[in-house]
């Protein structure tokens, strides 16, 4: 009975290059949600999905960020020519649905340096 | 109005003592309020959670008192323990709505002394 699993759990890129970041959610779960933790910080919301649609983009960078969630396969955080401000934990979570208190359930992140 | 703001930033408490987390919130739509316990290394996992009809909720160690006029709720940990050190996060949502997203608090580093 796996809980949410992200990889890798730790990426290291050079300025420029590109970051992606896998979650799997917990199996039957088909909402999935992004979270940037940046050091000393809380978590900040970046974006939720739903199987193969964005539902709430609005805590994503306008720019050089994206998400998706296919309708087979893991959840995909894809930072394109990433910068030194890039490096934070990040964070998926999953539900099996949202329209109620059903609580979101946390991978342990991937923790990305940008050198 | 999406703020929820966390006090204190560190804590240190010794063992057996009571360990007291606050949060303020600003937007009178949410309704749904978690703390989340995390440990270095580790994903937030959830503790206990509580809607604002109830005033107060206790699940072992752990109680949440909810005051909605104040718009503040608190994490009581009684009968502190070394083993309950870790970050502790409050947050907030809104139940229903079209977006599923915790607002987080700072956090908190609780540290327990033996």
């Amino acid at each position: 009975n796996a809980g949410v699993m992200q990889n890798p759990r730790h990426l290291v890129r050079r300025r420029g290059q590109e970051a992606r970041l896998r979650c799997s959610p917990v199996k039957g779960h088909s909402h999935v949600y992004w979270y940037r933790q940046l050091p000393e910080e809380g978590l900040k919301f970046m974006v939720y999905l739903q199987k193969e649609n964005i539902i709430d983009e609005s805590g994503m960078p306008k720019e050089r960020f994206s998400a998706e969630f296919p309708k087979e396969g893991p959840s995909i955080l894809r930072i394109q020519q990433v910068v030194r401000g890039d490096s934070a934990a990040y964070f998926c979570a999953s539900s099996p649905r949202q329209i109620s208190n059903q609580p979101q359930h946390f991978g342990d992140g991937t923790r990305l340096s940008i050198l | 109005q999406q703020q929820v703001k966390q006090s204190p930033q560190s804590l240190i408490v010794q063992k057996g003592g009571i360990s007291i987390i606050n949060c303020a919130y600003e937007n009178t739509a949410f309704d749904y309020f978690p703390w989340y316990q995390q440990f270095p290394g580790k994903g937030p996992a959830l503790l206990i959670a509580i809607r604002p009809d109830v005033s107060e909720k206790k699940e072992g160690r752990f109680t949440i008192s909810f005051n909605k006029s104040a718009k503040q709720f608190s994490l009581h940990i009684m009968d502190s323990q070394p083993g309950d050190s870790a970050t502790y996060f409050c947050a907030a949502k809104r139940v229903p709505s079209n977006t599923g997203k915790l607002i987080f608090g700072q956090g908190t580093t609780l540290q327990v002394k033996p």
